[in-house]
């Protein structure tokens, strides 16, 4: 069963922030939300995760809601290499057994 | 930073012949996984370890065995290569969050 909703495909400007929306309405209070993006022909690579306080790192910033039914991740200064599908997972923190990866978001940086 | 090495990036078998896939993890973690990806498919898990010598089937462990002697190889092995394993191969290692953190991956491609 899908656990997150994201559109299919956005397209941002490089230099831009890409603000990429994912729903998880019925996220449990132990679930948190990770961020996930593919290049073509590479591994899945781990970008960020978050309970319910924004968090941030070198590669991206997670604003969770106040209701944790919805998060936006943020490319801060886009650049053509952060073009890639991005998948928004939401998973118990401490539970065994492998991800779920949905369709995710085809993200098209432009020049 | 977390490093996920696999033994190749690309890989041609016959059919029938037996092949290992080897993946190394440096970061003394305790759980590591195998899956497949394939088109329209997403990522789908053979197998996963959560400690030496230990081992757990996936959604997809049939024509699949692994190996865990040491804490940071886990080898996937197929038994006898068929044309319908031909696939990109993914190995991860999880963090104390249960982050995944994925290898580059192994196009096999079984003839």
């Amino acid at each position: 069963d899908a656990k997150t909703t994201q559109p299919p495909s956005m397209d941002c400007a490089e230099g831009r922030a890409a603000n990429l929306p994912c729903n998880h309405s019925t996220i449990s209070g132990n679930e948190y939300v990770y961020w996930y993006r593919q290049i073509h022909s590479q591994g899945p690579q781990y970008i960020i995760h978050g309970l319910k306080n924004n968090e941030t790192n070198e590669m991206a910033s997670l604003i969770i809601t106040e209701d944790r039914k919805s998060s936006t991740l943020i490319l801060p200064h886009a650049t053509l290499r952060d073009t890639a599908v991005y998948y928004c997972i939401v998973r118990a923190g401490g539970s065994q057994g492998n991800l779920i990866f949905g369709k995710g978001t085809k993200l098209s940086v432009k020049p | 930073d977390v490093k996920v090495t696999q033994s190749s990036r690309y890989l041609v078998k016959r059919t029938g012949e037996k092949v290992f896939l080897e993946c190394v993890q440096d970061m003394d973690h305790e759980n590591m996984f195998w899956y497949r990806q394939d088109p329209g498919l997403g990522l789908r898990l053979i197998y996963f370890s959560y400690d030496v010598k230990m081992k757990e089937k996936g959604d997809i462990p049939e024509g699949y065995s692994v190996s865990r002697e040491k804490k940071e190889r886990f080898s996937l092995i197929l038994e006898s290569a068929s044309t319908n394993q031909t696939s990109m191969y993914l190995c991860a290692s999880e963090a104390l969050y249960n982050e995944q953190f994925f290898g580059p991956g192994t196009r096999l491609t079984v003839l």
